[in-house]
């Protein structure tokens, strides 16, 4: 079965820097993309970007451009969200997601990952 | 890009039929049938409920289906039961590799 485990729950001053890993199982992880959603509590979803598995290729929404990076490392099938710069309105829930494919269209999510920043 | 527009509620009753919309511009909903839907129960995980813009996943139910026209997609809930109530959310690509979500929907069975 195809499983997405996410990093645990952070707590971060404004201005820091909070990595979130999301380690993948059951598939192919080259054969897919990641993609990286948020939650901010009590609001709707942001799409955040995505990293493909196969070659590292990123795409970010364009709000959150110069303060995110997302990376991969294939050897162990994880992928990872770093957001830079911390801001309050950055405390929200933040959720990795196994992209369809041509050939698959589920989609599978990780449990979340609550970012809280306060100072 | 702004989040695309849905209402911020809709109910029904057990059995009914109900239709969420989902408003967007010739810059996302309008130029792509790259349109998804999402359940979210509270506290859990979004679930994928329809993709380019009428498919169903493997596992979803029949009583959902999705369609579109023009700049609006539009999710359809048949039959409505109890475990329907939650918060729907749809998402459309919106060039440039990007994609955008809508404010959400939520639903509840009277």
């Amino acid at each position: 079965q195809v499983h997405l485990v996410q990093s645990g729950a952070e707590v971060k001053k404004p201005g820091a820097s909070v990595k979130v890993s999301c380690e993948t199982s059951g598939y192919t992880f080259t054969s897919y993309h990641i993609t990286w959603v948020r939650q901010a509590p009590g609001q709707g979803l942001e799409w955040m970007g995505r990293i493909s598995g196969y070659n590292g290729n990123t795409d970010y929404a364009q709000g959150l451009q110069g303060r995110i990076t997302m990376t991969t490392d294939k050897s162990t099938s994880t992928a990872f969200m770093e957001l830079k710069s911390l801001r309050s309105d950055d405390t929200a829930v933040y959720y990795c997601v196994r992209d369809s494919n041509y050939y698959d269209p589920r989609e599978f999510w990780g449990q979340g990952t609550l970012v809280t920043v306060s100072s | 890009q702004s989040a695309l527009t849905q209402p911020a509620s809709v109910s029904g009753s057990p059995g009914q039929s109900i239709t969420l919309s989902c408003t967007g511009s010739t810059s996302n909903v309008g130029s792509y049938n790259l349109v998804s839907w999402y359940q979210q129960h509270p506290g859990k995980a979004p679930k994928l409920m329809i993709y380019e813009a009428t498919k169903r996943p493997p596992g979803i139910s029949d009583r959902f289906s999705g369609s579109k026209s023009g700049n609006t997609a539009s999710l359809t809930i048949s039959g409505l039961q109890p475990e329907d109530e939650a918060d729907y959310y749809c998402c459309s690509y919106a060039g440039g590799s990007t994609y955008v979500f809508g404010t959400g929907t939520v639903v509840s069975v009277l």
